[in-house]
């Protein structure tokens, strides 16, 4: 069984905070690490794709980064804004088809 | 514009009675794939499709059929839905099955 997993769960933080959540994947048979923001009813929209060992991708005040060996990733956002608010969703294509997602991580940030 | 086009938005249906979600998309993509949300769950995978006429299942198939015969649709069909299917279903579409998903606006079902 593949498990993408993600941590924390949900996250509250004020406004102008720094906050950074974990994705962990299988680290054999690696094609890509998907990172997908999804504001509530939205549809998740793409973040970083990433492909590379030691991959660090930036849009803004949030960024990623992708350790392969190891099997994880971060995500990033400097300076929280409460328009940050939305569950953050990695995804890892398992023999390069089966997509999986993780459960999220649901971050709010407060005024 | 580039999108992923989902119908309906919003759909109560009763037990047994055979439906069709439609999901169209306008990127000539080679893949398109079906999800469902359940809460604490995550999108887990029902189908996929690597080309026309090319499907497969992915993680939770059961009680769903696809077809891909044209390479811009990809019909979710339930031929005998169940309570156990309602659920926030979204379609996507990418270049390739490893590449950046784009996708549809989702489909709320509710089956009674």
């Amino acid at each position: 069984i593949l498990n993408v997993e993600q941590s924390p769960q949900s996250l509250h933080v004020q406004e102008g905070d720094s906050t950074n959540f974990t994705c962990s994947f299988p680290s054999s048979n690696f094609y890509a690490l998907h990172w997908y923001r999804w504001e509530t009813a939205k549809s998740p929209e793409a973040l970083f794709v990433m492909t590379l060992n030691g991959d660090e991708k930036k849009k803004g005040r949030i960024s990623a980064t992708l350790n392969t060996k190891e099997g994880y990733s971060y995500l990033y956002i400097k300076g929280s804004q409460p328009e940050d608010s939305a569950t953050y969703l990695c995804a890892f294509p398992y023999n390069n088809n089966d997509m999986r997602f993780g459960a999220g991580t649901r971050l709010t940030v407060k005024p | 514009e580039a999108q992923v086009t989902q119908n309906p938005r919003y759909l109560i249906t009763v037990t047994g009675k055979k439906l069709t979600v439609t999901c169209s998309q306008n990127m000539n993509h080679e893949y398109m794939s079906w999800y469902r949300q359940d809460p604490g769950l995550g999108l887990r995978q029902i189908y996929y499709s690597m080309n026309v006429e090319v499907t497969d299942k992915g993680d939770v198939p059961e009680g769903y059929k696809v077809s891909r015969k044209e390479k811009r649709n990809f019909p979710l069909i339930l031929e005998s839905p169940s309570p156990n299917q309602t659920s926030l279903y979204f379609c996507a579409s990418s270049l390739e099955g490893f590449t950046e998903a784009f996708f549809g606006q989702g489909t709320r079902l509710t089956v009674v």
